[in-house]
């Protein structure tokens, strides 16, 4: 059974910093490329980044480009999602998917003074 | 960055047939967008439906269907039931950089 299990959400302040990850199992990792998509409070999807399986092509949403990185350790089946000089408009649920098939419950990053 | 566009909302009569479409602002959705559609029930974590326009999960029902209608990507419900009511969205790749749709939701009445 595919599990992908998002933590490392929290409070925190605007200019601050959170590192978000995603535990993978029950699926080949190295076979599929990664997504982190966000929903805030109310309001629809929004595709944030991904990453391939070898972890070195990158892609990112305009509204975070710059501010986020993401990366993978396949060694620990894991993905991660770097945000830096988070803004009020970052707070949303964070979700992880596995190229876009399954998707973990998500974690909840509120960015707020 | 692109702009996708969904219908707001629509109503299908239980068992009847709906059909939710896709825009995309840079012009005719092809099979380069990679179209995909989810479905999310209030509370609950989105859902895969379909990918690649017409692929579908081990787990979507038969009676959704994809396909590209007249330059936008479509989601077709066949036979309609109570329990498909939820919000979709569409997703669209522009170069490997996705935009999701704003979404349409679809009420069963």
């Amino acid at each position: 059974e595919v599990q992908l299990v998002e933590s490392g959400g929290g409070l925190v302040q605007p200019g601050g910093s959170l590192r978000l990850s995603c535990a993978a199992s029950g699926f080949t990792f190295t076979n599929y490329w990664m997504h982190w998509v966000r929903q805030a409070p109310g309001k629809g999807l929004e595709w944030v980044s991904h990453i391939n399986s070898d972890g070195d092509r990158t892609a990112f949403a305009d509204s975070v480009k710059g501010r986020f990185t993401i990366s993978r350790d396949n060694a620990k089946n894991t993905v991660y999602l770097q945000m830096d000089g988070l803004r009020a408009a970052d707070t949303a649920v964070y979700y992880c998917a596995n190229g876009l098939a399954s998707w973990g419950q998500g974690t909840l990053v509120t960015v707020s003074s | 960055q692109a702009v996708v566009t969904q219908e707001p909302s629509l109503t299908v009569s239980p068992g009847g047939t709906v059909t939710l479409t896709c825009a995309s602002s840079t012009g005719a959705v092809t099979s380069g967008h990679c179209p995909y559609w989810f479905h999310q029930k209030p509370g609950q974590v989105p859902r895969t439906l379909i990918y690649d326009i017409t692929k579908k999960h081990s787990w979507t029902p038969a009676r959704f269907s994809g396909s590209l209608l007249g330059g936008k990507a479509a989601l077709t419900l066949s036979g309609a039931q109570p329990e498909d009511e939820a919000e979709y969205y569409c997703l669209l790749s522009y170069s490997g950089v996705w935009v999701f749709g704003g979404g349409t939701k679809l009420t069963v009445l």
